[in-house]
């Protein structure tokens, strides 16, 4: 069946930077996207970012940019998506999503997501 | 970008009864419009897509229907495992998300 693995939860301090992983199984990996969307404690679902897999084309969501970056590997079929300058508001869950945008020329639904990967930032 | 708002943002209702959730977009979002359920704990499920399709494995209970600016999820007849918080999501240009309606038991 169609599965995403997230990597462990996860404690840094501000400003340091955290790397979470997202591994595919089930499908083709490189006919789809993933999205990454993150959910601050008690708070509703942010978007954050997409990457294609299929040739690595990336778009971020503005309020990130500059600090976030994704990326893929095709070998492993595993998706990563890496969070710079580390703010205390940055704790959340972070969750990645198959999408099957595998270009940026239309849009569509997320299914599966994986389990999500807690992130907390505190000094 | 496309704003999304939920109403109401808490909804009672007894197990059995009828949930009617609403969903508005500040512009048109043609039929590009989803909806997930997430239980605590849990990752988001997809229920909806198309504004009204049924994802794979999901009860006819779960109903959507709209098109351009206004959307509604229906659960025919609520069962204990219904009671969750629901999610729109656009993916007319690129993606965002409304803030979530929860479905508590009343």
């Amino acid at each position: 069946q169609v599965q995403l693995v997230q990597s462990g939860a996860e404690v840094k301090k501000p400003g340091a930077s955290v790397k979470v992983s997202c591994k595919a199984s089930g499908y083709t990996f490189t006919s789809y996207g993933i999205s990454w969307v993150r959910q601050a404690p008690g708070q509703g679902l942010e978007w954050m970012g997409w990457i294609s897999a299929y040739n690595g084309n990336t778009n971020y969501a503005q309020k990130l940019q500059g600090r976030v970056t994704m990326t893929t590997d095709t070998s492993t079929s595993t998706a990563y998506m890496e969070l710079r300058s580390l703010r205390s508001d940055d704790t959340a869950v972070y969750y990645c999503a198959r999408d099957l945008s595998w270009d940026s020329s239309s849009w569509y639904w997320f299914d599966p997501w994986g389990q999500g990967t807690l992130v907390t930032v505190s000094s | 970008e496309i704003v999304m708002t939920q109403s109401p943002a808490t909804l009672s209702v007894s197990p059995g009864e009828r949930a009617t959730l609403s969903c508005r977009a500040s512009q048109s979002v043609s039929s590009n419009l989803a909806w997930y359920q997430q239980k605590p704990g849990q990752a988001p499920r997809l229920l909806i897509y198309g504004a009204s399709t049924r994802a794979t494995g999901i009860p006819a209970r779960f109903s959507g229907s709209g098109s351009g600016t206004e959307f509604t999820l229906t659960i025919s007849s609520l069962q204990s495992e219904d009671f969750a918080v629901y999610y729109c999501q656009q993916y007319n240009n690129w993606y965002t998300f409304g803030q979530g309606t929860k479905l508590e038991i009343k």
